[in-house]
Parts: C-alpha cells; sequence; structure tokens
C-alpha cells in the first residue's frame, strides 16, 4: 500500500536560514507527489507537485523540492525561511486510485 | 464568491447526537472528499465521491455516512458521534482530470463531542 512518511514532526529555523522537510514514500510506480501548506486555522494550500520530467520542481512562496526515486524522498526546500513561513507542512502522494495519501504533517517554527 | 465552503465552522454535540457537516462548490468539480485531521495521524480520508450519486470509502469510513445527490454538495453525517470523532474535519474537491491533481480545500469543521 502506498504511504508517505514526514520523520519531523517539528522542525525549528532562524529567520533567513535556509529549510528542508523530509518525506519519504512509498509506492510502486512512478509517484505523483505534492507538498501542501496549511497556516493555523485555515484549509491546505498546495505549495507543488512532481508528475514527471524535470526532478527539481518549483512552487509558490519560493519553496522547491526535489524527487529523488533511489532515496524515495521529495524533500522540500527554500533557501531563505520568512516569519510568515510559519505553518504545518504535509507531503502527499497520489494512490492508484487518484486519491491523495497525506503524511503526518511537520510543523515549522520560525525563530525572530 | 467562487470556492468551496463549510457549514459549520464549528460544533460542539454530545455523544450519540447525529451531526451533520456541509460541503458546498461552486467549480463543479468531479471529485469530493472529506478528510479529518488529528494530531500526529495528518489528514485521513473518510469518504471521497467521483461523480453524484457515486461515494466510496476512505481509510476510515466507520460511524460515518455521506450522499452526493448533487455535484456542488456533498454532506458529511455522523448519525451517532462518539468522542474518538472529535477532531476537525476538511472537505476538499478536485476536477476529474488527473493531471491536475491539485485537491482544493475547505477551510475546516471543528467538532467536539462531549
Amino acid at each position: 500500500a502506498q504511504s508517505v512518511t514526514q520523520p519531523d514532526i517539528h522542525i525549528t529555523v532562524s529567520e533567513g536560514a535556509s529549510l528542508e522537510l523530509r518525506c519519504n514514500y512509498s509506492y510502486g510506480a512512478t509517484p505523483y507527489l505534492f507538498w501542501y501548506v496549511q497556516s493555523p486555522g485555515q484549509g491546505l494550500q498546495l505549495l507543488l507537485k512532481y508528475f514527471s520530467g524535470d526532478t527539481l520542481v518549483q512552487g509558490i512562496k519560493g519553496f522547491e523540492a526535489e524527487f529523488k526515486r533511489s532515496q524515495s524522498s521529495f524533500n522540500l526546500r527554500k533557501p531563505s525561511v520568512h516569519w510568515s513561513d510559519a505553518a504545518e507542512y504535509f507531503c502527499a502522494v497520489m494512490d492508484s486510485s487518484y486519491k491523495l495519501i497525506f503524511g503526518s504533517g511537520t510543523r515549522l517554527l520560525v525563530r525572530p | 464568491d467562487a470556492g468551496i465552503t463549510q457549514s459549520p465552522r464549528y460544533k460542539i454535540t454530545e455523544t450519540g447526537r447525529q451531526v451533520t457537516l456541509m460541503c458546498h462548490q461552486t467549480w463543479s468539480h468531479s471529485y469530493m472528499f472529506w478528510y479529518r485531521q488529528d494530531l500526529g495521524h495528518g489528514l485521513r480520508l473518510i469518504y471521497y465521491s467521483a461523480a453524484a450519486d457515486i461515494t466510496d470509502k476512505g481509510e476510515v469510513p466507520d460511524g460515518y455516512v455521506v450522499s452526493r445527490s448533487k455535484t456542488e454538495n456533498f454532506p458529511l453525517t455522523l448519525e451517532s458521534a462518539t468522542r474518538s470523532q472529535t477532531s476537525v474535519y476538511f472537505c476538499a474537491s478536485r476536477p476529474r482530470q488527473v493531471n491536475t491533481g491539485e485537491l482544493f480545500f475547505g477551510e475546516g469543521s471543528r467538532l467536539t463531542v462531549l
């Protein structure tokens, strides 16, 4: 069965520092992968997605993610974090029935 | 304004009562979904619907009932609420085309069962 693991429950970074959020997936075929962000009290918003092609994908708000098949990973990165990036981040994989399977999320805290 | 709206946003009920959470979308998206969000579990799929009158179970369907008589509405009913159903519920929708992939989420309904 498809699954997504986000090993970090919380991550704290200083404003202006770089960020990497980890995501590992389990899926037999070429996966469709997603990163969503959830601000407090809000629904989820799509940051970026990978379907095929270039393994480095660019998203909104300056985020990018790299698909590494050999490591079954799809880590999210940002070179310089802003205080407004504090939120919860979810990685997801589309399963064989075209439904999204979400990881348990990583909460990002930003130190001033 | 077009979008996906959930109601109520907040609900407190008692064990054993019936509760219905409403979801309405104005995009005419084919697919609609109900997820619950719990600490440590992320989002888990309760039910989904590919079109009007077509629904299917997700990962955690027990204790929930859905219907989809119209494309734009996808209500979720807890027939006899239990404390374990205290959660934040999110409705989402997407177009039929798979290559978009993106789900559009409502703002959530926070349900507390006492």
